[in-house]
């Protein structure tokens, strides 16, 4: 079965750059969507088709995907992005969600 | 606004069966897709099932296939989930999502409900 590789956390400084990456074999074949979950709440759509935003969602949230990774960007990160994010592709009609990455904002 | 409402969670013994159900508002429910995503405790999401519009379509996890049963009523503006033979693995929060372009690559799980709890425990 297809399988989406996180890493299981991520550390960045308020303002910098927070990349999280998200692996599969060929998974620039297919399209990436992203999720981030604060907690105790429900998941929240942030990147779809790669690299499309949702209505409401801030400009520096980002994604990009190419050959085997797809990657979130959050510029200008901000304590408020601390979350748990995963990344989530379909593969033979079967969803499919990377293990989660955890970014703290320190 | 889109909204989406599920019920019927609650404790259950192994082997038991409960139905989750899902109300659905602020959009077009017979135009979309729709699907069920689990997360255990402290545990990652997982993807469980998803139904086309008119119910054509339906894709399984294979870790639910022949124990759990997905459909909808689009009168009632509604999605279920029956589920059989339950395990103490099935034990989760089980969201009802939105499924914009379900069956293509192209799919978003675009809108998530506040989930429901489901224990599987003696």
């Amino acid at each position: 079965s297809y399988e989406l590789t996180q890493p299981p956390s991520v550390s960045v400084s308020p303002g910098q750059t927070a990349s999280i990456t998200c692996s599969g074999d060929k998974l620039g074949n297919k399209y990436t969507c992203w999720y981030q979950q604060k907690p105790g709440q429900s998941p929240v759509l942030v990147i779809y088709q790669d690299t499309k935003r949702p209505s409401g969602i801030p400009e520096r949230f980002s994604g990009s995907s190419s050959g085997n990774t797809a990657t979130l960007t959050i510029s200008g990160t901000q304590a408020m992005d601390e979350a748990d994010y995963y990344c989530q592709a379909w593969d033979s009609s079967a969803g499919v969600f990377g293990g989660g990455t955890k970014l703290t904002v320190l | 606004e889109v909204q989406l409402v599920e019920s019927g969670g609650g404790l259950v013994k192994p082997g038991g069966s409960l139905r989750l159900s899902c109300a659905a508002s602020g959009f077009t429910f017979s135009s979309y897709s729709m699907s069920w995503v689990r997360q255990a405790p402290g545990k990652g999401l997982e993807w469980v099932a998803w139904i086309s519009p008119s119910s054509t379509y339906i894709h399984y996890a294979d870790s639910v296939k022949g124990r759990f049963t997905i459909s909808r009523d689009s009168a009632k503006n509604s999605l279920y989930l029956q589920m059989n033979s339950l395990r103490a693995e099935d034990t989760a929060v089980y969201y009802c999502v939105r499924l914009e372009s379900g069956g293509s690559l192209a799919a978003v799980l675009d809108y998530w409900g506040q989930g429901t709890l489901v224990t599987v425990s003696s």
